[in-house]
């Protein structure tokens, strides 16, 4: 049974271009929740998905924006980059329920801006 | 891989004595706390959790403790092994299915 997966593992891009990171949730999950995390900090909140709706969204610029597919499957979308987004951004997917917390990570998309 | 704990504080054991990693939340109304580890160039992995309504659970070598009246969370690893070197992190989360916040993390180093 596949995890998280997310793709590309790498990204380098120049300051101002457009990116898009993906992540297909482990199979059963239905909700997805993107994080960004700088060098030596914990996992800061972005938004999460459900139902192909953002659902919640974290202390972020509209610069980055969101996609779910029928499919659980998720897009992240970073436009006019800065040098400040360089970071590795995780993908957790999990099973929306009220009694439910269990997020499983992918292993992130490490993007660097220059 | 790339390194998560560049500038977090750091635990350094030895290998077989036991490591206490501490955590205050933030939030009051957080009904529901995690652990999680994470090793270099890969992403945050479940340990165990905790609910509110609970002060103490205990895994396999792991043992978490709850202090809501002073908003502080402990993992407890006993006997630890060379392969628990990662950078773990508490988190916290409100009502289910809501966004989890991560607290600052902790590095630990076991030495051989």
């Amino acid at each position: 049974d596949a995890g998280v997966t997310q793709s590309p593992t790498h990204l380098i891009k120049t300051r101002g271009q457009q990116v898009t990171l993906r992540c297909s949730p482990k199979s059963g999950h239905d909700t997805v929740s993107w994080y960004q995390q700088a060098l030596g900090q914990g996992p800061q909140f972005i938004f999460q998905y459900y139902e192909e709706e953002e659902r919640q969204r974290g202390n972020f610029p509209d610069r980055f924006s969101g996609h779910q597919f029928p499919n659980y499957s998720s897009e992240l979308n970073v436009n006019a980059l800065l040098l400040g987004d360089s970071a590795l951004y995780l993908c957790a997917s999990s099973l929306r329920d009220r009694n439910n917390y269990g997020y499983t990570f992918g292993s992130g998309t490490r993007l660097t801006v220059v | 891989g790339e390194s998560v704990g560049l500038h977090l504080p750091t635990l350094s054991v030895q290998e077989g004595d036991n490591s206490i990693i501490n955590c205050a939340y933030s939030n009051s109304a957080s009904d529901y706390f995690i652990w999680y580890k994470q090793e270099s160039g890969k992403g945050p992995q479940f340990i165990i959790d905790i609910r509110s309504n609970m002060d103490k659970r205990q895994g396999q070598r792991v043992t978490v403790l709850l202090n809501k009246t002073v908003k502080h969370l402990s993992l407890q690893i006993a006997a630890t092994q060379p392969g628990d070197s990662a950078v773990y992190f508490c988190a916290e989360g409100v009502g289910g299915y809501q966004k989890v916040t991560f607290g600052t993390g902790t590095k630990l180093q076991v030495i051989p």
